[in-house]
């Protein structure tokens, strides 16, 4: 069973500091791959995916992603947080070509200070 | 434009009551529906998924069940809630392929006492 990891659990950074949120993931085969964000009160919602094509993926707010199928990772970055971006985030995995059923990592929580 | 609904959004009940969660979805025929329970600092934990009326997979052998009597309709239930079910219930549908992602809801906080 395909499983995914987040290493940083809590993220504190300054206002303007650059994020770099770790995820990795267990499967050997071709995946899909997910990063969600749930603002604070807020619904989750997509923040960008990778199906195939250019492994750097742009989302919305400025984030972007890297797939690095070597690796086994689709890290999250931004090189510049604002307080807004205060939330928990989550990488999702799925397997292409399986289920239709996306593995969660645990999340990450990360607070901006202005 | 797709809408997911659910309801109620707060819910206290005692032990050993009945569970009725309902979730539906405007805007999209067909859909894939999901039950998950997200638990502080242990992400998403999926319970149920439905890829059409009718069918639906387990994938957590617990105290709940779910149903899909409708297209865009979703149901948790139980017959008689644990201490141990109270959490953040969230629904959540997608495309085939999940093309475009999962769409949540606003969730619903249940408190078993």
């Amino acid at each position: 069973a395909q499983s995914v990891s987040q290493h940083n659990h809590h993220v504190i950074l300054s206002e303007a500091a650059s994020l770099e949120l770790g995820c990795n993931y267990s499967y050997g085969g071709t995946v899909n791959l997910f990063w969600y964000v749930q603002y604070p009160g807020q619904h989750l919602q997509l923040l960008l995916k990778y199906f195939s094509g250019d492994p750097l993926v742009k989302g919305i707010k400025g984030f972007e992603a890297e797939f690095i199928k070597s690796k086994f990772s689709f890290n999250l970055r931004k090189p510049s947080v604002q307080w807004s971006d205060t939330a928990e985030y989550f990488c999702a995995v799925t397997s292409s070509g399986g289920s239709y059923i996306p593995t969660f990592g645990r999340g990450t929580s990360l607070i901006v200070h202005p | 434009s797709q809408t997911i609904h659910q309801w109620p959004a707060t819910l206290v009940q005692p032990v050993g009551s009945p569970l009725s969660l309902e979730c539906t979805v405007e805007g999209t025929s067909n859909p894939n529906l999901y039950w998950y329970r997200q638990a502080a600092g242990r992400g998403l934990q999926l319970l149920f998924y439905s890829v059409g009326i009718g069918q639906i997979s387990s994938e957590v052998p617990q105290n709940l069940s779910a149903s899909r009597p409708q297209d865009r309709q979703f149901i948790l239930s139980s017959k008689k809630l644990l201490l141990s079910d109270s959490g953040f219930y969230l629904c959540a549908w997608s495309e085939k392929g999940l093309a475009g992602g999962q769409f949540f809801g606003p969730g619903t906080r249940l408190t078993v006492l």
